[in-house]
């Protein structure tokens, strides 16, 4: 097992495209996150699915966003007409259960210039 | 609202130097409390879970532990090693399917 698995590690493109980012959680986490973090912030919850089941969403995640996982296995994190304030690094997680501690992939670095 | 407020924002001390980093938090029925390290341009590293008021754990040079409004994250004799981003996090709610996180403490130590 060699944990959450995030790529690409860095992205930078131009305002207004859209750009995809793709997690490979640990085999056995029916449970997925994701989070963004921008610098001297903690991280801040996106959306989370249960198996393939997105059971919730952030308000800030505005509808540019998009979070799929089909079989509920890797999950995508789309955004599309990107704009600066979206340059942030996006984090993926993942649990086993409901109650427990979340595992962290290394992040996608994204600059929007 | 579910908040998790850490203090302080930054931390310098010298090698050896015990101390201790404070988060309080302010939810609804907690599901537990996390601790985990950030290195900067990485992901959170997992440190701890802590359920009930009461419970400690401990690894190395930290220790964690739990009272019904705060946890501590206590670093005995820290090296620079142990210089990075301590964030506390929580889960809470009868869904608990998210995890909330503090803005994190800075920690610096010097040789």
């Amino acid at each position: 097992d060699t944990g959450v698995s995030q790529d690409p590690r860095h992205k930078i493109t131009k305002r207004g495209q859209n750009v995809t980012f793709r997690c490979d959680p640990i085999s056995e986490h029916n449970r997925l996150y994701w989070y963004r973090q921008t610098l001297g912030q903690g991280p801040e919850f996106l959306t989370y699915f249960q198996n393939e089941a997105q059971l919730e969403k952030s308000r800030l995640l505005s509808d540019r966003f998009s979070a799929e996982r089909p079989k509920g296995s890797f999950s995508t994190l789309e955004i599309q007409r990107t704009e600066q304030g979206d340059s942030a690094m996006y984090l993926c997680a993942s649990s086993p259960r409901i109650d427990s501690e979340a595992f962290f992939g290394q992040g996608t670095r994204l600059t929007v210039v | 609202e579910d908040q998790v407020t850490q203090s302080p924002e930054a931390l310098r001390l010298q090698e050896g130097e015990s101390s201790s980093l404070n988060c309080s938090y302010t939810v609804s029925g907690l599901r537990g409390l996390f601790w985990y390290r950030q290195d900067p341009g990485k992901g959170p590293e997992f440190l701890f879970t802590l359920y009930s008021a009461g419970e400690e754990k401990e690894k190395e040079r930290l220790k964690a532990t739990l009272t019904k409004k705060e946890s501590f994250l206590h670093i005995t004799a820290p090296k620079p090693e142990d210089s990075a981003t301590y964030l506390c996090a929580v889960r809470a709610g009868s869904s608990a399917s998210k995890i909330i996180f503090g803005s994190g403490t800075r920690l610096s130590i010097r040789p």
